[in-house]
């Protein structure tokens, strides 16, 4: 089992919906989370971050963390033609830990948004 | 210029054969990391070093080696490529400091085929 997974899609919306893009994990270790946005033909770019539990909210953005769950949630209102991006997610734990230096990344959801 | 480089962009390659992937960043970030991408696997880790001494296997370091020259290059070889490394392959560096995100800054990927 992959310590963190996440619904490939690809996932079609029209514009103007609300998108929902979710990861499960196992380590219980993990303490960070993040969440990052790829174009096509780019590298990935941090989107969002949060620590521990909890929501957090950017603009038409929101990233949602349920530790007791092992579950966090990337939430787009109002979605745009200019969100269509495969969308990570990634996390790591604390200080002491195995997994402190480096992030353990979901498969990506391939998210297009058509006019 | 990007901050994080990556060269070559694309390269195809026979099987065998040895190829060195080259990464530079201009950031001062003393972590540096190679991930692997395949469709529907995310982001799989190789290698990553946290300074010019300290080299590390990821999850997947098997057929791949790694060179630390300066702070600022790590260079990822694959010394007899076969065709399943076949992938984009993203260098990034990452730098702890105060905020203690863990967030990653990533080139743009260089595309590898091996027939």
């Amino acid at each position: 089992q992959k310590e963190v997974e996440q619904d490939p899609g690809p996932l079609s919306v029209p514009e103007g919906a609300i998108v929902s893009l979710n990861c499960t994990y196992s380590n219980s270790a993990f303490q960070y989370f993040m969440w990052y946005r790829q174009y096509s033909r780019k590298g990935p770019e941090l989107l969002m971050y949060t620590y521990s539990s909890g929501n957090k909210e950017d603009g038409r953005f929101t990233a949602q963390v349920d530790k007791s769950s092992k579950y966090i949630s990337l939430f787009i209102r109002d979605s745009q033609p200019s969100d269509s991006a495969t969308y990570l997610c990634a996390m790591r734990g604390g200080a002491g830990g195995t997994s402190y230096g480096k992030l353990t990344f979901g498969q990506g959801t391939i998210l297009t948004v058509h006019p | 210029d990007a901050d994080v480089t990556q060269t070559p962009r694309n390269r195809i390659t026979k099987t065998g054969k040895r190829i060195m992937l080259e990464c530079s960043q201009t950031k001062g970030h003393d972590r540096m990391y190679w991930y692997r991408q395949d469709p529907g696997l995310g982001l799989r880790l190789i290698y990553y070093s946290f300074d010019v001494k300290d080299i590390n296997k990821g999850e997947i370091s098997d057929g791949y080696s790694v060179s630390r020259q300066a702070q600022a290059k790590f260079s990822l070889s694959l010394e007899s490529a076969i065709p399943n490394q076949t992938a984009l392959y993203f260098c990034a560096t990452s730098d702890w400091g105060g905020r203690n995100t863990g967030e990653l800054f990533f080139g743009e990927g260089s595309r590898l085929t091996v027939l």
